[in-house]
């Protein structure tokens, strides 16, 4: 079973719907963390989390939210979409204390 | 603006040849550079990384050059193989591990 899973895979929406990006993870991490990545840009960083409590933006928070549920737990919404959101969105894991990165296998969003 | 600049965008390598990505940094705070391999379809990997405290690093036939002063690094791939082929990117963080800033990317193909 994969460490960092994300849902939906692949997901198609209209400009001014909300949307919701899930990832969970069974690392045992406490850090979580949200990217984007668009062609020639590389990856950008929206939000990142050291703890339940601890939720900080990051290059390109705006237009997004996120929540941490649970340690395993860490969402992204789009409160309302726009066609300069598509990309690929990942969700990343670390160990506080470590540096590497485990990231998941990422959701490609579309928004028409 | 971007914290990592990387280059080339892309790169075609004959089988067995080098390969040679750099990536250049403005921040000094910087203490954790790594690089990531990602394959299509999937979400980046850690690949090797290096603390300014070493000038070069090697795993295998990868390998890491670090210049501190010129506040350069790079990434060799000795005999590089058709399986390499894939986007790679180099990242930099603070000791704290807040933050990762990454390079935009470089696509890597290696012909037969």
């Amino acid at each position: 079973d994969a460490d960092v899973t994300q849902t939906p895979r692949n997901r198609i929406t209209k400009t001014g719907k909300r949307i919701m990006l899930e990832c969970s993870q069974t690392k045992g991490h406490d850090r979580m963390y949200w990217y984007r990545q668009d062609p020639g840009l590389g990856l950008r960083l929206i939000y990142y989390s050291f703890d339940v409590k601890d939720i900080n933006k990051g290059e390109i928070s705006d237009g997004y939210s996120v929540s941490r549920q649970a340690q395993a737990k860490f969402s992204l919404s789009l409160e309302s979409a726009i066609p300069n959101q598509t990309a690929l969105y990942f969700c990343a894991t670390s160990r506080g204390g470590g540096n590497e990165q485990f990231f998941g296998p990422g959701t490609r969003l579309t928004v028409l | 603006q971007q914290q990592v600049k990387q280059s080339p965008q892309s790169l075609i390598v004959q089988k067995g040849g080098i390969s040679i990505i750099n990536c250049a940094y403005e921040n000094t705070a910087f203490d954790y550079f790594p690089w990531y391999q990602q394959f299509p379809g999937k979400g980046p990997a850690l690949l090797i990384a290096i603390r300014p405290d070493v000038s070069e690093k090697k795993e295998g036939r990868f390998t890491i050059s670090f210049n501190k002063s010129a506040k350069q690094f790079s990434l060799h791939i000795m005999d590089s193989q058709p399986g390499d082929s894939a986007t790679y990117f180099c990242a930099a963080s603070g000791w704290t591990g807040n933050q990762f800033y990454f390079g935009t990317g470089t696509s890597l193909t290696v012909i037969p």
